[in-house]
């Protein structure tokens, strides 16, 4: 398995574009997390899946930021429209088992809002 | 109640030498205390873990050290070498994992 894909790898954006960050999580795993990383907050979970189904987007700052997981193998992060403090590192990881097993994260979006 | 405090945010560390990070959570609840390394370009990777029913955990050179009754958990890396270099992050939780802000280590060759 190629582990966590993610892309695009980089993004560079206007304020006020939409911008979709996809992830595709290892087959067989059935929890799927969205994180954030800045050197200021370090990693933030922004939303996560069970089975397809979102189960806690408590961490989601705005409601500019949405998520979906269409079916077991694809999901996305939409953010509408972007803002220059939206600039992040964001990371996908999957478990095969639940939160309280290994996370298998993905090499991450850069993102840039200019 | 759900934030996981870790520290030193920063830690330089001579090669051969013990390397310490420390972290503390609030919520009794949390029953799995992960450690996550990440290196630069990378996502980060699990490291070693630990639950609630035991005090220390070891692995190689990476030793867990768990205090239940003061909410503390730390990391030691015993014999630090170049490679080790890296951030790190604690992460506690039960239904979902919060993690701490990360620590940069630094070996010095």
């Amino acid at each position: 398995d190629a582990g966590v894909i993610q892309s695009p790898r980089h993004e560079v954006t206007e304020m006020g574009q939409e911008v979709t960050l996809r992830c595709k999580p290892i087959s067989g795993h059935n929890s799927l997390f969205w994180y954030r990383q800045t050197m200021m907050r370090g990693l933030e979970l922004l939303i996560y899946f069970n089975n397809n189904v979102p189960i806690d987007d408590s961490g989601m700052p705005e409601d500019r930021f949405s998520a979906k997981m269409p079916n077991a193998s694809f999901s996305t992060l939409k953010i509408q429209p972007s803002e220059p403090r939206d600039s992040a590192v964001y990371f996908c990881a999957s478990h095969w088992g639940g939160p309280k097993t290994e996370a298998f994260f993905g090499q991450g979006t850069r993102l840039t809002v200019v | 109640q759900q934030q996981v405090k870790q520290s030193p945010q920063s830690l330089i560390v001579q090669k051969g030498g013990i390397s310490i990070i420390n972290c503390a959570y609030e919520n009794t609840a949390f029953d799995y205390f992960p450690w996550y390394q990440q290196f630069p370009g990378k996502g980060p990777a699990l490291l070693i873990a630990i639950r609630p029913d035991v005090s220390e955990k070891k692995e190689g050179r990476f030793t867990i050290s768990f205090n239940k009754s003061a909410k503390q958990f730390s990391l030691h890396i015993m014999d630090s070498q170049p490679g080790d270099s890296a951030t790190y992050f604690c992460a506690a939780g039960d239904d979902k994992i919060i993690f701490g802000k990360g620590t940069r280590l630094h070996i010095l060759p």
